[in-house]
């Protein structure tokens, strides 16, 4: 059962547009959101997150949007730079210290000049 | 703040010998650990939950006495894969949550075992 979907799979998007990625989650405790970007070979680092008190949080060209009544969640990278080409990771968990985060598959974005 | 070192980045071994990996936080005290897993161009796996002081808690089909987990105080746990084969190969990837900051996870640069 995978409790985060993540779409799409991949990703081209074009110097200067908008790149954007979608997760819908099942679980209605779930209350943390957030995204990372892994470039390969290294770790995953945390880039915004959300709680759902909130139905958008804005930094710098990264915008999460969160509809909680649809249990959709998505990232919008504006103006999308080369050096944005990564692998992006949706996540989800409960509001508990041990409770570790679910992660959507990824979406492999590539921004092209 | 809060960053997380793993050691070594990449190791190479024989199969059947036992490789140990490092995973400290370096500027805040972790009570929660994760280990996860990654093969290439898929999504991380948890594979077990360390809490300092006390046994990990692993996921379904996760063997413990195969990836032995040991979080011996706030700053460092280990993985241990022991008697390694190669289908064990992958990259292992830990994280860490602060205390005092509930829900976040920092994670490691992550660890390229490659089992002959």
């Amino acid at each position: 059962q995978q409790q985060v979907k993540q779409s799409p799979q991949s990703l081209i998007v074009q110097k200067g547009g908008i790149s954007i990625i979608n997760c819908a989650y099942e679980n209605t405790a779930f209350d943390y959101f957030p995204w990372y970007q892994q470039f390969p070979g290294k770790g995953p680092a945390l880039l915004i997150a959300i709680r759902p008190d909130v139905s958008e949080k804005k930094e710098g060209r990264f915008t999460i949007s969160f509809n909680k009544s649809a249990k959709q969640f998505s990232l919008h990278i504006m103006d999308s730079q080369p050096g944005d080409s990564a692998t992006y990771f949706c996540a989800a968990s409960k509001n508990s210290g041990n409770t570790p985060l679910v992660f959507g598959k990824g979406t492999r974005l590539s921004v092209i000049a | 703040g809060a960053v997380v070192s793993q050691h070594p980045s990449w190791v190479i071994c024989k199969s059947g010998t036992s490789v140990k990996i490092e995973c400290r936080s370096l500027d805040f005290q972790a009570t929660t650990m994760f280990w996860y897993r990654q093969f290439p161009k898929q999504s991380l796996m948890l594979m077990a939950t360390s809490n300092e002081g006390s046994k990990a808690t692993y996921e379904q089909g996760v063997e413990k006495d195969k990836f032995l987990i040991n979080h011996a105080s706030l700053t460092l746990s280990t993985l241990t894969v022991t008697s390694a084969h190669p289908e064990d190969s992958s990259f292992y990837i830990c994280s860490a949550r602060a205390s005092n900051r509930v829900n976040e996870q920092f994670f490691g640069p992550g660890t390229r075992l490659t089992v002959l």
